[in-house]
């Protein structure tokens, strides 16, 4: 069957820290994979996106940066932390021509 | 541009009752998806159903069906003998060329 992975659940870092969200997919190949932000009571805000390994597609400059080193392995990447990176993170795999399977999500804190 | 707009920030009915959410949205496509995503306190994103543009007939899962008016652009949500397990937030989203595009959600509230 095809699952998403994502991890850690939860995260706390210090402003200045750097950071790494990983999102793994099983039981597909080539898949579509997205890196969501959700704000507290908001909707989903799409970070980024890729269609195939090494292919990384921005929707909103900012101090994240994404990476394919794999073909289902998504890394959502900083080099210094804000305060205003905390949020919820959601990572999603698209089934084609069907909808997008989310992951549990990361609650990231940076204090 | 395309948007999606749930003008609904919040609604509360009692549990076994019948509650619609209404999903507008504006494209210039005409092959496209449409969706409503489902968010319980967990925050895990689920989802709830699906519609295919071209296809004229309201899709249904369960308890849960849509009213598709696709001249009006209109995909409301259907929710039928709510249960309180259905409290979350709902999302709707229009799909079309990789771009997922979001509604700003309506919080449900089902009370027992």
């Amino acid at each position: 069957s095809q699952t998403i992975h994502q991890w850690p659940a939860t995260l706390v870092q210090p402003v200045g820290s750097p950071l790494s969200l990983e999102c793994t997919v099983e039981g597909t190949s080539n898949p579509n994979l997205y890196w969501y932000r959700q704000a507290a009571g908001r909707g989903l805000q799409l970070l980024f996106y890729s269609v195939g390994i090494g292919q990384i597609s921005s929707e909103v400059p900012q101090n994240l940066s994404a990476s394919r080193p794999q073909d289902r392995q998504f890394i959502l990447s900083s080099k210094k932390l804000l305060l205003s990176d905390s949020g919820f993170y959601l990572c999603a795999w698209q089934l084609p021509n069907y909808g997008y399977t989310f992951g549990s999500g990361t609650r990231l804190t940076v204090v | 541009a395309q948007t999606v707009t749930q003008s609904q920030p919040e609604m509360s009915v009692q549990e076994a009752e019948t509650v619609t959410l209404s999903c507008t949205y504006d494209t210039s496509e005409n092959n496209y998806y449409l969706f409503w995503y489902k968010q319980p306190p967990s925050r895990q994103m689920i989802l709830v159903i699906r519609q295919e543009a071209y296809k004229q007939q309201n899709a249904t899962e369960n308890r849960f069906s849509v009213n598709f008016q696709k001249a009006a652009k209109s995909f409301s949500l259907k929710i039928s003998d709510s249960q309180l397990g259905d409290t979350a937030m709902y999302f709707c989203a229009f799909y079309s060329n990789y771009q997922l595009i979001w509604g700003a959600g309506t919080k449900l509230i089902i009370k027992p």
